[in-house]
């Protein structure tokens, strides 16, 4: 079974600096993808960015990119020029590559228990 | 696109009563989900369905929960009868299917439920 790390309950930072999340997980798995996810307070968790395994280029979106380190089974998410907006919860989410059965669809997602980060106007 | 509608928004029974949530998924997604999430827990897998079948069910409390997926679009969770842990939102999520990566997971914004 998988399982997702986030060490940081609570974290917060100064509009516009930048602050980086903490992510580690623990699989057997060789292919995989990884996902940040935003909770603001209307609890619609939205897709932040993400990670297919394979890939040695960490990815990025706009402000937000990842240092995934595949061997140390890390995946830390840095949101540079922070805004008011990015205060929410942040959950880092596992989910093996390939179903066992297409007709399966996909695979479950994997949370960890998230990050509240606050940024201080 | 519509995105993934549920309802109600809040719930709030006694324990012991049962309680009944519904998910209609984005259109054309073949893939639905129901997570809960307790406070200050990330959220936990219920249930996957594809289409109206049941995929993944193993950490669902059966004695309790049940799930159902009628002509594979919408879906009602149910709660009978209530205990107190069961205070949690419930996430209903859905996704095309088929590769993960091409597939993405879009949520709705959940149900709160208070078990007094």
């Amino acid at each position: 079974a998988q399982t997702v790390t986030q060490s940081q309950p609570e974290m917060s930072v100064q509009e516009a600096e930048t602050v980086t999340l903490s992510c580690t997980y623990d699989t057997s798995e060789n292919n995989y993808y990884l996902f940040w996810y935003k909770q603001p307070p209307s609890r619609q968790m939205i897709l932040v960015i993400r990670q297919e395994a394979y890939k040695q280029q960490n990815a990025t979106e706009n402000r937000f990119s990842v240092n995934f380190q595949k061997a140390a089974k890390s995946f830390s998410l840095k949101i540079s020029d922070s805004q008011l907006g990015d205060t929410a919860m942040y959950f880092c989410a596992f989910m093996k590559s390939f179903p066992l059965d297409p007709n399966f669809g996909n695979e479950k997602l994997t949370f960890g228990t998230g990050t509240r980060l606050t940024i201080i106007p | 696109e519509a995105g993934v509608a549920q309802s109600p928004r809040y719930k709030i029974i006694e324990k012991r009563q049962s309680v009944a949530f519904w998910c209609n998924p984005i259109s054309g997604h073949a893939t639905l989900y129901w997570y809960q999430q307790i406070l200050g827990q990330g959220p936990k897998l219920l249930i996957q369905f594809q289409n109206n079948g049941v995929v993944d069910d193993s950490q669902l409390p059966k004695d309790r929960f049940s799930a159902e997926r009628l002509k594979g679009v919408d879906s009602t969770l149910k709660i009978q009868p209530a205990k107190l842990e069961d205070s949690a939102v419930y996430l209903c999520a859905s996704s095309l299917g088929g590769s993960s990566y091409n597939s993405p997971l879009h949520f709705g914004n959940g149900t709160r439920l208070t078990v007094t």
